[in-house]
């Protein structure tokens, strides 16, 4: 089946440190890439979704500047958290959809840590 | 008011019983409903997948249901076992130019020896 690989899956940082998520399609082309952060036993939150070679559309309350999201291909999206601090530390999973129908895959996910 | 809500919100059973876990959306028009399994600290799984003219699907010992027109969901869990504990979440997909995708909070299940 379709892949997604997310990497890493787990960083721990320094604050003001800034850190880069990967996120791949493996065997598909990706039109569209969606980045969440998810706290414990909490549900997925939409961060952004991200369309290849556009810029992307944040949710309500997510800081632009501070979560930079470049989809520069049909395969890759990155997430990078700049001058992350403690708050920014949580599980954070990039999701691909082909099209805009049935098929949407799921990243392993990366729990970030900042010190 | 969230357009999918799912219940419970945390079920605890013992391994070898059945369960059966709840959705019910308000996502119109409505395109398509999602089950996923997400184990702690990973990425969802797809269990099941299921359009408008499905009400039903298997995969191994889950089955989903859809009711279109109750907008209602279930996903039941036959012969449980313990690699099953995990969190299971429903997403429902609009049929506008967005798409978009609608979360329901996770039903939390256990199961245990």
């Amino acid at each position: 089946g379709a892949v997604v690989s997310q990497h890493p899956s787990r960083v721990i940082c320094k604050s003001g440190t800034s850190v880069k998520i990967e996120c791949r399609s493996l065997d598909f082309q990706a039109t569209t890439m969606f980045w969440y952060r998810q706290f414990p036993k909490q549900s997925l939150m939409l961060m952004a979704t991200s369309n290849e070679g556009s810029k992307a559309t944040y949710e309500q309350g997510v800081e632009k500047d501070k979560f930079l999201i470049n989809h520069a291909s049909l395969t890759l999206s990155t997430l990078t958290v700049t001058s992350a601090h403690p708050e920014d530390s949580s599980f954070y999973i990039c999701s691909a959809r082909v099209g805009r129908g049935e098929k949407l895959f799921f990243g392993s996910g990366t729990q970030l840590s900042v010190l | 008011k969230n357009q999918v809500e799912q219940s419970p919100q945390s079920l605890i059973i013992l391994e070898g019983k059945n369960c059966t876990l709840q959705c019910n959306y308000t996502v119109s028009p409505f395109s398509n409903l999602r089950w996923y399994k997400q184990d702690t600290g990973r990425g969802p799984v797809s269990l099941t997948i299921m359009t408008f003219s499905e009400n039903t699907k298997s995969n191994g010992r889950y089955t989903a249901t859809l009711d279109a027109d109750t907008k209602q969901s279930s996903l039941h869990i036959t012969a449980s076992q313990l690699s099953d504990s995990a969190s299971y979440i429903c997403v429902v997909s609009a049929f506008n130019s967005g798409y978009a995708l609608n979360f329901g909070k996770g039903t939390s299940l256990l199961v245990t020896p």
